[in-house]
């Protein structure tokens, strides 16, 4: 498949285990956030999103945490299957900012079987 | 089934010859958005657009061109490609939902400007 990124950080996890991916965001006006999940040769896709008057949401095996002090991100997946392997972006984005959206790097997840 | 069409998926081409990449969604919303990825600088936004005859520049829009003259197509233009154009192209529109934007991704174009 193609490669989305060469020189990615990267987690590597045991099938089953439960992964952390870890976003620092950069806009300190920034209120809404979004995971999305890129599958090799594919575009990205949405996994959950939270607003900045939350501080926790959980989706199905997937909870994203939100602390707005030291404005970091992570998204936490339970029970990590080979499916999961990816790159996974964290968005940010001012409710009154329109459309602009801001995309981290990214993290790649590998898991192993 | 609902998508977002991004037509070449792959394409080669030499400095200066014009290209169009298109971009057809079928979910009729009212924003979409061009991003171009590179390794290890994520999406950046090149153009976007809020509504029909509506567009706007993103981050990186030098060199980029676009049109919205239908809600359903956003098609983008590089009216003399360069090397450092060579990159991997996204499409993605979403739904005006107040502050809520759920971008939906096409599969993407991968260009080479030689």
């Amino acid at each position: 498949g193609e490669s989305v990124g060469l020189h990615l950080p990267t987690l590597s996890v045991q099938e089953g285990d439960n992964s952390i991916i870890n976003c620092a965001y950069s806009n300190s006006a920034s209120d809404y956030f979004i995971w999305y999940k890129q599958e090799s040769g594919k575009g990205p896709q949405f996994i959950i999103d939270i607003r900045s008057n939350m501080d926790k949401r959980q989706g199905q095996r997937v909870t994203v945490l939100l602390n707005k002090t030291v404005k970091h991100l992570s998204l936490q997946i339970a029970a990590t299957q080979p499916g999961d392997s990816a790159v996974y972006f964290c968005a940010e984005k001012e409710m009154g900012g329109g459309f602009k959206t801001i995309f981290g790097a990214g993290t790649r997840l590998f898991v192993k079987a | 089934e609902a998508q977002v069409t991004q037509n070449p998926r792959y394409l080669i081409t030499v400095t200066g010859k014009k290209l169009t990449v298109t971009c057809s969604q079928n979910m009729n919303h009212e924003y979409m958005s061009w991003y171009r990825q590179d390794p290890g600088l994520g999406l950046r936004q090149i153009y976007y657009s809020m509504n029909v005859e509506v567009t706007d520049k993103g981050d990186v829009p030098e060199g980029y061109k676009v049109s919205r003259k239908e809600k359903r197509n956003f098609p983008l233009i590089l009216e003399s490609p360069s090397p450092n154009q060579t990159s991997l192209y996204f499409c993605a529109s979403s739904k005006r939902q107040g502050a809520v934007n759920i971008q939906y991704f096409g599969a993407g174009t991968r260009l080479s400007v030689l």
